[in-house]
């Protein structure tokens, strides 16, 4: 099946090592996107790509950075971890940039700083 | 700033009834909305979209869109313990901005 899949699903990292996430997607998507999410709060948009096109939320910290090598894979870097950081990590696609046929999200990424 | 509200409830009701969530946006040219469902420590899967003034039905689901009053809601029909869970709401705004999400709205069926 055409899936988002991220790994891994729980990621235990220490305070100021850096982690990478990774997210994989079989839908053929233009459009990749990293959102933050901490408890009981809304998903929080870090940043997207449109193809190779990298946008940056305005009010994403330096210390998060992502690549796309290609079409099916894209990462998130966070080069120094700290502990208000630990947050689950949701990677989701869509076709075209306003979310065109709906967004889908991967399993998730739920991040750990100690 | 292009926002959406959503009362974060818990909104409780028993189960066979229906659940009404409600939603409303701040961008008054938005053209796509859409519920989600996340259940506790998972990811949020998409279950309706609706484009066009009017109501939407998908099984027991049912998304109603006003643009003019900028509201968007989603009825479940006959509601079961199994649809507990916190539903988001995202709108998709004008030109090239990607969705945005409201807090979403607990919802508790209960048996």
């Amino acid at each position: 099946d055409a899936m988002v899949i991220q790994n891994p699903r729980y990621q235990v990292t220490q305070f100021g090592k850096p982690v990478t996430l990774s997210c994989s997607q079989t839908l053929n998507h233009n459009v990749m996107y990293w959102y933050q999410q901490k408890s009981s709060q809304a998903p929080k948009l870090l940043f997207h790509y449109y193809d190779k096109d990298f946008n940056n939320e305005a009010d994403t910290p330096d210390n998060f950075q992502s690549r796309r090598p290609n079409t099916s894979f894209c990462f998130l870097d966070i080069r120094s971890p700290g502990l208000g950081d630990a947050a689950m990590y949701l990677c989701a696609t869509s076709r075209g940039i306003q979310g065109q046929g709906g967004a889908f999200f991967g399993q998730g990424t739920r991040l750990t700083v100690v | 700033q292009k926002e959406v509200e959503q009362n974060s409830g818990p909104l409780s009701v028993p189960e066979g009834a229906i659940a009404s969530l409600n939603c409303t946006y701040s961008d008054r040219v938005s053209q796509s909305f859409f519920w989600y469902r996340q259940y506790s420590g998972k990811s949020p899967e998409l279950i309706m979209s609706i484009y066009s003034n009017g109501d939407k039905e998908d099984g027991r689901f049912t998304a109603q869109l006003n643009k003019a009053s900028q509201y968007v809601s989603l009825l479940i029909r006959d509601s079961q313990p199994s649809d507990s869970a916190t539903y988001l709401c995202a709108v998709s705004s004008s030109g090239n901005t990607p969705l945005v999400f409201g807090k979403g709205t607990r919802l508790s069926v209960i048996a």
